[in-house]
C-alpha cells in the first residue's frame, strides 16, 4: 500500500480482555517498530523487528505484551488481560537502512 | 544505551519569531539523530535527520538543526515561525541505522498571532 496501515484505528475493551493490534508496513521496509504514546506524553519504545526477528524486546512493559511479524510484512501486537494503564495510542512504524521511519496513524486503545 | 532529552514540554512563540526547540542526546558511539513532527490528528513524519555527514542539516518547511558533538546537542531552529508550524516535535536518536530508535518526550510548539 501507499502508507503504513494500522487496525483497528479505535478499540474499546473491558479490563481483562485480550486485544490484538495489526500493522501493515510499506512494502520493502525491513525494520518495523512498535511504540506506545500515552495521552500528552512522548513515544515509549516497545519492540522492533529486523525482518521477522526481534533483536530488542526490552521495551515490552510486561509478559502480557507480545508481538510477532511474519513474511517481513504484517506485524501484530497482542496485549493479554488488558489493564486500564494499557490505554494509549499504539504506533507502528516501518523503516529502511537510512533510519527514517514511516508511521501509521496509530491504534487508540481504551480499556474500561 | 542511548537516550535523548528535550528541554521544555511546551514552547510558545509569536508568528514571525525565531523557533528554537532543544534536544540533547546521550550515546557512547556516534549517533544518528532525527526530528519528527506530529501535526494535530496526524501521524508522525520526518522533519530532518543527521547521519554523520554535514553537521548543519536542513529539513522541510524551513527547519534546520545543527549537530554539536561538544555539547551533545541537536537543537531545531526556524528563523520565522508560521501559524502552520503549531505541532508536537520529537527528537530521536539511534546508534545504527535501522536499529532501536529512542524518542524524546516531545515539545509542543504553539504560535501566537
Amino acid at each position: 500500500g501507499a502508507g503504513v496501515s494500522q487496525s483497528p484505528s479505535n478499540k474499546v475493551t473491558e479490563k481483562g480482555k485480550d486485544v490484538e493490534l495489526r500493522c501493515d508496513p510499506i512494502s520493502g521496509h525491513t525494520a518495523l517498530y512498535w511504540y506506545r504514546q500515552r495521552l500528552g506524553q512522548g513515544l515509549e519504545f516497545l519492540i522492533y523487528f529486523q525482518g521477522n526477528s526481534a533483536p530488542d524486546k526490552s521495551g515490552l512493559p510486561s509478559d502480557r505484551f507480545s508481538a510477532e511479524r511474519t513474511g517481513e510484512s504484517v506485524s501484530t501486537l497482542t496485549i493479554q488481560r488488558t489493564q486500564q494503564e494499557d490505554s494509549a495510542v499504539y504506533l507502528c512504524a516501518g523503516g529502511r537502512s537510512t533510519g527514517e521511519l514511516f508511521f501509521g496513524e496509530g491504534s487508540r486503545l481504551t480499556v474500561l | 544505551a542511548q537516550s535523548v532529552t528535550q528541554l521544555g514540554s511546551h514552547v510558545s512563540v509569536s508568528e514571525g519569531a525565531l523557533v528554537l526547540l532543544r534536544c540533547n542526546y546521550s550515546s557512547s558511539v556516534p549517533p544518528y539523530l532525527f526530528w519528527y513532527v506530529q501535526y494535530p490528528n496526524q501521524g508522525l513524519q520526518l522533519l530532518l535527520k543527521y547521519t554523520s555527514a554535514a553537521t548543519l542539516v536542513k529539513g522541510i518547511n524551513g527547519f534546520e538543526a545543527e549537530f554539536k558533538k561538544s555539547e551533545t546537542s541537536f537543537h531545531l531552529t526556524k528563523p520565522s515561525a508560521h501559524m502552520s508550524d503549531a505541532a508536537e516535535y520529537f527528537c530521536a536518536v539511534s546508534v545504527l541505522s535501522a536499529s532501536k530508535i529512542i524518542f524524546g518526550s516531545g515539545t509542543r510548539l504553539s504560535i501566537r498571532p
